[in-house]
């Protein structure tokens, strides 16, 4: 089955510093890949989503996802971080046939002034 | 309207009570998913609704019981809970197979 892994746990950036969370999945074909955003007490939003074509997927709110097939990676960047973004970062897979979302472990963002 | 709602935002309940989640969309999506949050955790799959149907229960326990009156519509029912049920509960929405998800703002309940 298809599964995510988020290696970091906890990062801190700059305001107005560049961002890279990593997500690594496991599974053999093109995997429909997501992104989402929580904030504190918060739902999760979706930031953007990979089924397939072009490898690099533009998001809401200035991110963007890259997948690499080769690295079996699906990293979001953000070229300048805002202190709005402090945040928890999910990496999801559907892993079946059946509709079931699958999280990471998550990364949470802590932004410095 | 591009919203999942959840009712109610908190809830504080006695291990003896029954009460219940309420979530509603009017996406016209036709899976609906129930997420339990413990801190600091990810969303973790409870059940899952798809053309109003269960199609998946993540070997939840009896006290928690879903149900989905209709299309829009996706209730939790709870009873006799633990202290350790307490958590924030996320209701979901897509509109097929692998689609993208629309989470409701959750529901924060606490059992004493």
């Amino acid at each position: 089955a298809q599964s995510v892994t988020q290696p970091d746990i906890h990062i801190t950036v700059s305001e107005g510093a560049s961002l890279e969370l990593r997500c690594n999945y496991s599974y053999g074909a093109t995997p429909y890949l997501f992104w989402y955003v929580q904030s504190p007490g918060q739902g999760l939003q979706l930031l953007l989503k990979y089924f397939s074509g072009d490898t690099l997927v533009q998001g809401i709110k200035g991110f963007e996802a890259e997948f690499k097939r080769s690295q079996s990676s699906f990293n979001l960047r953000k070229p300048s971080v805002h202190w709005s973004d402090a945040a928890e970062y999910f990496c999801a897979v559907p892993p079946g046939n059946n509709n079931d979302m699958r999280f990471g472990a998550g990364t949470r963002l802590t932004v410095k002034p | 309207d591009t919203e999942v709602t959840q009712t109610p935002k908190h809830l504080v309940m006695g291990m003896t009570n029954k009460k219940s989640l309420k979530c509603e969309q009017h996406m016209g999506h036709r899976a609906m998913y129930w997420y339990k949050q413990k801190a600091k955790k990810p969303p973790e799959l409870m059940f899952v609704y798809s053309y109003e149907k269960l199609s998946i229960n993540e070997s939840v326990p009896s006290r928690f019981s879903p149900e989905c009156p209709n299309s829009s519509l996706l209730n939790l029912h709870l009873h006799a809970l633990q202290p350790e049920d307490s958590a924030l509960y996320l209701c979901a929405s897509s509109q097929d197979h692998r689609g993208a998800y629309t989470f409701g703002s959750g529901t924060r309940l606490t059992v004493v």
